[in-house]
């Protein structure tokens, strides 16, 4: 399994619509996750942190699941501006490099 | 917003000439990074320091190199720039405490080499 794995999309979807991602990390020591929003010719900014089961702010939700070693985001009511690439980042273990998966392409449609 | 800035943004070089880009944060950070990544493509591990003087390579092979003489500065050099080397390149860094902190980005620069 790679360290990171992201499905790459495109997910094109509706405004309002509910619309979810999974990413698949190899190592089961990670303690710390991190989805990131990157948008088209930006840099990469943090989004979300996901250090225990979960985590919720607003329209969007970390889940964790670490027997399955995934983690998820949830995006509802979709609006046009979450229209970019979202990266999921795991550290190799508490004090190494962030390792950032492909990302997973968003396309919302009016 | 982020208190780490790259120089310059935009750069279109000729062959074989000498280069460097330049990463600055204000932030006290430790750990610092520097990514590689090409229009929708995913972001490559290159370099990444720990502190002063501590650099090591990271997961892609690039023939750049860099220096951490000072915690806030971290810049990276190409001593002859090369078609193949045009890309973003885009410097980060990252409190060294806790399970595994936030990443603050640079806005990047964008190397042509013609």
């Amino acid at each position: 399994r790679k360290e990171v794995e992201q499905d790459p999309g495109p997910f094109n979807v509706p405004e309002g619509a509910t619309v979810a991602f999974n990413c698949t990390y190899s190592n089961s020591a990670s303690q710390s996750f991190f989805w990131y929003r990157q948008d088209c010719r930006k840099e990469p900014k943090l989004l979300m942190s996901v250090y225990s089961s979960g985590n919720e702010d607003g329209r969007f939700t970390a889940q964790l699941n670490r027997a399955s070693q995934y983690i998820s985001l949830l995006i509802r009511d979709s609006k046009l501006s979450d229209s970019a690439t979202y990266l999921c980042v795991v550290p190799r273990s508490g004090n190494t490099p962030l390792v950032f998966g492909k990302g997973t392409r968003l396309s919302v449609i009016a | 917003e982020a208190d780490i800035y790259q120089t310059p943004r935009y750069l279109v070089i000729g062959t074989g000439k000498k280069i460097t880009l330049e990463c600055s944060q204000t932030m006290g950070h430790d750990k610092m990074y520097w990514y590689q990544q090409d229009p929708g493509m995913e972001l490559h591990l290159i370099h990444y320091s720990y502190g002063v003087n501590s650099t090591e390579k990271g997961d892609l092979s690039s023939e750049s190199t860099v220096s951490r003489i000072r915690t806030e500065h971290f810049p990276l050099t190409l001593e002859s720039a090369r078609p193949s080397h045009t890309s973003q390149y885009l410097c980060a860094s990252s409190d060294v405490k806790g399970l595994g902190a936030e990443a603050f980005f640079g806005q990047g620069t964008r190397l042509t080499v013609v």
